[in-house]
């Protein structure tokens, strides 16, 4: 069955990098535009990223571009999100979701499966 | 940007109600209006897509409705396993998108 599992997660000072990592199963990432999602404590839903399925196209929100680069290694069905010169306000839990299309290269924007999330907290 | 609200931000219901949930846009989104479930420590999942398709394996009690800027989400005969949280999403800005705040639906 289809499932997406985050790691990479953990407590990391300011001005630090981290990167997580979402192993997919059940399914070819080739195939799919791949996004990541945060929810800080207690609060809503942020999209981050996306990468569509060339590979090529990457988006981002604009507090996080230029500090967080979305990739991913269609060898090991693994994506991953390097996140640069971290801030308090990117403490979160961090989700990665499959598009719901694998017909075209622009993504839907439609999350069909999501991961359990791995929990990024950025303190000193 | 396009700016999503929804209303009311929580309720409190009954098992057997039927409850409904509004997701107005800032602007025109169309009919890309999508909804999720969030239970507490748990990932979302898809309800609803395309303002009023139902994802594979959603209960059939689910529905929405709506295009423009306003949209609805209702549950008709709300069972227990469906005191959550729901968030609206809008697909219209591709390639950005941006949530709801979401509406909290608990047990009267």
């Amino acid at each position: 069955q289809i499932q997406l599992v985050e790691s990479g997660g953990g407590v990391v000072q300011p001005g630090r990098s981290l990167r997580l990592s979402c192993a997919a199963s059940g399914f070819p990432l080739s195939n799919y535009a791949m996004h990541w999602v945060r929810q800080a404590p207690g609060k809503g839903l942020e999209w981050v990223a996306v990468i569509w399925l060339d590979g090529t196209n990457r988006y981002y929100l604009d507090s996080v571009k230029g500090r967080f680069t979305i990739s991913s290694d269609n060898s090991k069905n693994t994506l991953y999100l390097q996140m640069n010169s971290l801030r308090a306000e990117d403490t979160a839990v961090y989700y990665c979701a499959r598009d719901r299309s694998d017909v075209d290269i622009v993504a839907t924007n439609i999350f069909d499966y999501w991961g359990q999330g791995t929990l990024v907290t950025v303190s000193s | 940007d396009i700016q999503m609200t929804q209303s009311p931000s929580s309720l409190s219901a009954s098992v057997g109600d039927r409850v409904t949930i509004t997701c107005r846009a800032s602007h025109s989104i169309t009919s890309h209006l999508n909804w999720y479930q969030q239970k507490p420590g748990k990932a979302p999942k898809l309800l609803i897509y395309a303002a009023s398709s139902l994802h594979s394996g959603v209960p059939s009690r689910f529905s929405g409705s709506g295009s423009g800027t306003d949209f609805t989400l209702s549950i008709n005969g709300l069972q227990l396993e469906d005191f959550a949280t729901y968030y609206c999403q809008e697909s219209y800005s591709n390639p950005l998108t941006t949530f709801g705040q979401g509406t909290k639906v608990e047990i009267k």
